[in-house]
């Protein structure tokens, strides 16, 4: 069965700080990843995907895949109290069905 | 990306009896799913909606329970039958578009609270 593993938290950063979000994933074949952020009452919202190994930067948003080690990982540079919410990892496998196995999700407190 | 949008957004059911939420895009899409979120969880895959056809289920839904037609590439349903407190949720409708395999998009749900 496939598994994605974040920790739950919450991860408490202070405004300005970098905030690292990671995720592990059991399935050896999966080649997609996504990032969603999801704000206490409303629905998750895509911030990142990343397809290959290495980093993809946008903005504040940098995702780091590691497929040696079965990976994935969001850093928030200058992480802002609206930073605040749920992030679920999502991993889709290779060839498959184009449905993703979303982690727990791990959530964020950016304090002022 | 597709603009999503998902009736009715909240409702308070009594046992028994059965909900139906509406989910229309505003686009062709490939794909269209349909989650459930209980509090403080992650998604739960209820099932894929099968344009014509019938729908797709993960282990543990079934189609008495949980009806989904698909008519069109923009239009699903979900009804939820026989409703018991534990399917007090939130219901969320999802696609996929031909332009982004994989990447998912999400409706804005609907909070159900069954007394």
């Amino acid at each position: 069965q496939k598994e994605v593993e974040q920790n739950s938290g919450p991860l408490s950063v202070p405004e300005g700080a970098i905030a690292s979000l990671n995720c592990t994933y059991s399935d050896r074949g999966s080649q997609s990843f996504f990032w969603y952020r999801q704000y206490s009452g409303k629905s998750p919202e895509l911030i990142m995907s990343i397809y290959s190994n290495g980093d993809k930067e946008d903005g504040r948003f940098t995702a780091q895949l590691n497929k040696a080690s079965q990976y994935v990982s969001l850093l928030i540079r200058d992480s802002q109290p609206s930073d605040s919410a749920t992030y679920l990892c999502a991993v889709t496998e290779a060839g498959g069905s184009y449905i993703p196995t979303f982690g727990r999700g791990t959530s964020l407190i950016v304090h002022p | 990306s597709a603009v999503i949008s998902q009736k009715p957004s909240r409702d308070i059911c009594q046992r028994g009896t059965s909900l139906t939420i509406q989910c229309q895009v505003d686009s062709q899409v490939t794909m269209m799913f349909w989650y459930r979120q209980q509090p403080g969880q992650s998604l739960t895959l209820i099932a894929t909606a099968n344009q014509g056809s019938e729908a797709t289920y993960e282990s543990g839904f079934v189609i008495d329970k949980f009806p989904i037609s698909r008519p069109n590439l923009t239009f699903s349903t979900l009804t939820v039958s026989n409703m018991s407190p534990e399917d007090s949720s939130i219901y969320l409708c999802s696609v996929e578009t031909i332009h982004s395999p994989y990447e998912q998009y999400f409706g804005p749900g609907t909070r159900l609270t069954v007394t």
